[in-house]
């Protein structure tokens, strides 16, 4: 079975630090995605990475920073953290995005409740 | 700009009947289309894929796909009150694209 794992289930911090969220998958995919969910808009792309230290912009990168040195790991960099980033963090990965029925598929990890104060 | 649309509900349904999910999309290129499960506070996890017109089936679960109408339903069989969660209509386009687009789900409460 595919495992996607994050740092931290809940995570508490103060306006302006700065946040690092930590997500790993252990079966050598090639995608890594982060994505914020909010209530009543859905899951929303913030950066996604096709191979190690390769990154593109989601729809919404604003105020987010990404690094992949390792394959397997992928990290969400909040430069400073605002009360409006206070959401839910899901992590993703795909095998890749060639199609079939195994290789597009998102396994998420089980997210990262963040709270800005 | 790609959309997916979905209901967002909630769909209620009694137990031990069929739940009919429903999500279109706009972009025609559309190939692989995904059904995922989130329950409260979890995380999206794959239900069903399904890339070629017609039904699927899988257990309680039958994916329905129709391109020329840009389309995809997802029914639910026998419904359980375990069956109430989010439902998330996910789809990708052809050639190589790497980025699904998902909808904003639609919420199921199967009531005994």
């Amino acid at each position: 079975d595919v495992k996607v794992t994050q740092s931290s289930r809940y995570l508490v911090k103060r306006t302006g630090e700065k946040v690092f969220l930590e997500c790993v998958q252990d079966m050598d995919h090639e995608n890594m995605f982060w994505y914020r969910q909010d209530p009543g808009l859905g899951l929303r792309l913030i950066y996604f990475s096709y191979d190690v230290k390769m990154k593109e912009k989601g729809d919404i990168p604003e105020g987010y920073s990404v690094s992949r040195e390792k394959k397997e790991r992928f990290s969400l960099i909040l430069e400073s953290a605002s009360t409006n980033q206070t959401s839910m963090y899901l992590c993703a990965s795909t095998m890749d995005g060639h199609g079939g029925a195994m290789a597009d598929t998102q396994y998420f990890g089980p997210g990262t409740r963040l709270t800005v104060l | 700009q790609k959309e997916v649309e979905q209901n967002s509900g909630p769909l209620s349904v009694p137990e031990g009947a069929i739940a009919s999910l429903n999500c279109t999309y706009s972009d025609r290129g559309s190939q692989s289309f995904f059904w995922y499960r989130q329950y409260s506070g979890k995380s999206p996890e794959l239900i069903m894929s399904i890339y070629s017109n017609g039904d699927k089936e899988d257990g309680r679960f039958t994916a329905q796909l129709n391109k020329a109408s840009q389309y995809v339903s997802l029914l639910i069989r026998d419904s359980q009150p375990s069956d109430s969660a989010t439902y998330l209509c996910a789809v990708l386009a052809s050639g190589g694209s790497y980025i699904p687009t998902f909808g904003r789900g639609t919420s199921l409460i199967v009531h005994p």
